[in-house]
């Protein structure tokens, strides 16, 4: 059974541009949620979506913008690239109503590199 | 702001040792704490979980336990393995709240 795959693993941005990250989450699950996490931190709260709605949000900007479909699947974008939005984005999945039995499967993540 | 604190910022332990990571959070309206370990180029993974109903919870090595007064828990690793080497971080919410984490420990374990 696979777990929460993101695509892709790495990438690299020139500042300005736009990118989308994309996430499967674990079969069974039906909450996505983003977080980024810069070089020896911890992983910060973007937003979570569940039945293709934004249902949380962090404190990030509008230039954060997601998106989840029906089979649960969800993507991040970001716009107006800066170099401080170099960082890993990790997606986790969970069970909406058993999040904190089960607790949240995260990704590897994608390594987001703005230059 | 909901945060949680957490230190050591690194930490070096002799194989067999005891590895303890302290945690402390400011939102009494937390009510489930979790620790993830995290490898290079990995996602975080939960390893172990409490609710402030219990004051200790063990899983095999890990410990973990929670004063609530003092608004603080830690995870103790007994019999620390090389392996266990890898970044640790504790996080809390509440009901269906995105996870806050802490900044993260690294531990070390030395042959």
């Amino acid at each position: 059974d696979a777990g929460v795959t993101q695509s892709p693993t790495h990438l690299i941005k020139t500042r300005g541009q736009q990118v989308t990250l994309r996430c499967s989450p674990k079969s069974g699950h039906d909450t996505v949620s983003w977080y980024q996490q810069a070089l020896g931190q911890g992983p910060q709260f973007i937003f979570q979506y569940y039945e293709e709605e934004e249902r949380q949000r962090g404190n990030f900007p509008d230039r954060f913008s997601g998106h989840q479909f029906p089979n649960y699947s969800s993507e991040l974008n970001v716009n107006a690239l800066l170099l401080g939005d170099s960082a890993l984005y990790l997606c986790a999945s969970s069970l909406r109503d058993r999040a904190f039995v089960d607790g949240y499967t995260f990704g590897s993540g994608t390594r987001l590199t703005v230059v | 702001q909901q945060q949680v604190k957490q230190s050591p910022q690194s930490l070096i332990v002799q194989k067999g040792g005891i590895s303890i990571i302290n945690c402390a959070y400011e939102n009494t309206a937390f009510d489930y704490f979790p620790w993830y370990q995290q490898f290079p180029g990995k996602g975080p993974a939960l390893l172990i979980a409490i609710r402030p109903d219990v004051s200790e919870k063990k899983e095999g090595r890990f410990t973990i336990s929670f004063n609530k007064s003092a608004k603080q828990f830690s995870l103790h690793i007994m019999d620390s393995q090389p392996g266990d080497s890898a970044t640790y971080f504790c996080a809390a919410n509440t009901g269906r709240r995105a996870l806050t984490f802490g900044s993260g420990t690294r531990l070390q374990v030395q042959p």
